[in-house]
């Protein structure tokens, strides 16, 4: 059973435009809810992270929407730049375990 | 400031083999954590270790599978008897204590483990 699920699998922008990535969940347990960028040979690294008792938060370029409620999150990238095409990962954490969705490959158009 | 390093980077198994994956913490960090990730997938939760303990082993298969974190040393993460399936990349990663709101997990760049 998929505790996190991520949507799209891929997704193509043009430089300069916006990526959107979204995620869902069931479990009302989940505490905190990171946002992964992984490049092709590496490990993932923190992007952006939310707690479920705030809405949004925005770093830079970066932009995460909370809906709890809809048990839904998402990860906005605006302006997105050939440099930001990698893989995402969304995750949620209940206790010491993170659950992770499928991730998203972003491709970035010059 | 040295990362989560891993080793090796890649490993190439014969079916039957055994595969040992290495990790060293983050200076200072005594909680790891191991993960495998299929290709196309996201990360798979496997064990979680603190010095000389493990803490929560659920996401690791019952049999074939285990892992230590000595009180010097790096983890290991020890496959027997491999077979194909368990081609994959094991990623490891540690925290400086209980993952909470206040600290965060950091990944090392993987391992990268094939199967013949």
């Amino acid at each position: 059973q998929q505790q996190v699920k991520q949507s799209p699998q891929s997704l193509i922008v043009q430089k300069g435009g916006i990526s959107i990535i979204n995620c869902a969940y069931e479990n009302t347990a989940f505490d905190y809810f990171p946002w992964y960028q992984q490049f092709p040979g590496k490990g993932p690294a923190l992007l952006i992270a939310i707690r479920p008792d705030v809405s949004e938060k925005k770093e830079g370029r970066f932009t995460i929407s909370f809906n709890k409620s809809a048990k839904q999150f998402s990860l906005h990238i605006m302006d997105s730049q050939p440099g930001d095409s990698a893989t995402y990962f969304c995750a949620a954490r209940n206790f010491n375990k993170f659950y992770f969705g499928s991730g998203t490959k972003l491709n970035v158009k010059p | 400031n040295a990362g989560v390093m891993q080793n090796p980077r890649h490993l190439v198994r014969r079916r039957g083999q055994e595969a040992r994956l290495r990790c060293s913490p983050m200076k200072g960090h005594s909680h790891v954590y191991w993960y495998r990730q299929l290709p196309e997938e996201g990360l798979k939760f496997m064990v979680y270790l603190q010095k000389e303990n493990i803490i929560d082993e659920s996401g690791m298969p019952k049999e074939r599978f285990s892992a230590e974190f000595p009180k010097e040393g790096p983890s290991i993460l020890r496959i027997q008897q491999v077979v194909r399936g368990d081609s994959a990349a094991y990623f490891c990663a540690s925290s400086p204590s209980e993952l909470s709101s206040y600290n965060e997990q950091f990944f090392g760049p993987g391992t990268r483990l094939t199967v013949l």
